[in-house]
């Protein structure tokens, strides 16, 4: 069955700290992945997304993600989080350019930065 | 602003009640999306609307009845639920389905079955 297993659903980090979230997924065929992010009270937001091409994607607010195929993971990094990215953090699948549109997710982690 | 609205933000009901969630794209969309958030769990995909034909249904319980009029609404009729359907209900639209595209959330009904 396709599953989306993320490993860490708390974590807390001080300021300027740097932060690395798993991510690991199960699905035949090609892939599309995603990160999204829900700050406190507000709606889901799309943070990066690996279609093709380099492995090593950039997103919004210096995240960053790297695919490895082999791996079959997709794990979310910034180099040093500020208060403001306290939020839950989703890592997300689809099946690639034939997708149904369906989009298979993680459990969530919720992120806790201290100033 | 993200594009996508859902009314109302806050819904309590009684097993008995009939009341619809509401969501409204405007993004220009093709493919529009429910998903139930419940506590502790994935979200988790109930229907898939793409050009206005319903492409998907997750197994989910006649009591949730969607309904798609055009590519920019989409309606979640509900009808004597259960207390365990209490939960976020999210709605997203995408382009199409079936290609490289990113989904929009919307902010989300809250619902509360007593």
């Amino acid at each position: 069955a396709q599953s989306v297993s993320q490993h860490n659903h708390h974590v807390i980090l001080s300021e300027a700290a740097s932060l690395e979230l798993g991510c690991n997924y199960s699905y035949g065929g090609t892939v599309n992945l995603f990160w999204y992010v829900q700050y406190p009270g507000q709606h889901l937001q799309l943070l990066l997304k690996y279609f093709s091409g380099d492995p090593l994607v950039k997103g919004i607010k210096g995240f960053e993600a790297e695919f490895i195929k082999s791996k079959f993971s997709f794990n979310l990094r910034k180099p040093s989080v500020q208060w403001s990215d306290t939020a839950e953090y989703f890592c997300a699948v689809n099946g690639g350019s034939g997708n149904t549109g369906k989009l298979i997710f993680g459990q969530g982690t919720t992120l806790q930065v201290k100033p | 602003e993200t594009g996508v609205t859902q009314t109302p933000r806050h819904l309590v009901m009684g097993m008995t009640n009939k009341k619809s969630l509401k969501c409204e794209q405007h993004l220009g969309h093709n493919a529009m999306y429910w998903y139930k958030q419940s506590a502790k769990k994935p979200l988790e995909l109930m229907f898939v609307y793409n050009f206005k034909e319903q492409t998907e249904n997750n197994s989910v319980p006649s009591r949730f009845s969607p309904e798609c009029p055009n590519s920019s609404h989409l309606f979640l009729h509900l009808h004597t639920l259960q207390p365990e359907d209490s939960a976020l209900y999210l709605c997203a639209s995408s382009t199409r389905t079936g290609g490289n595209t990113e989904a929009f959330f919307g902010q989300g009904t809250r619902l509360t079955v007593v």
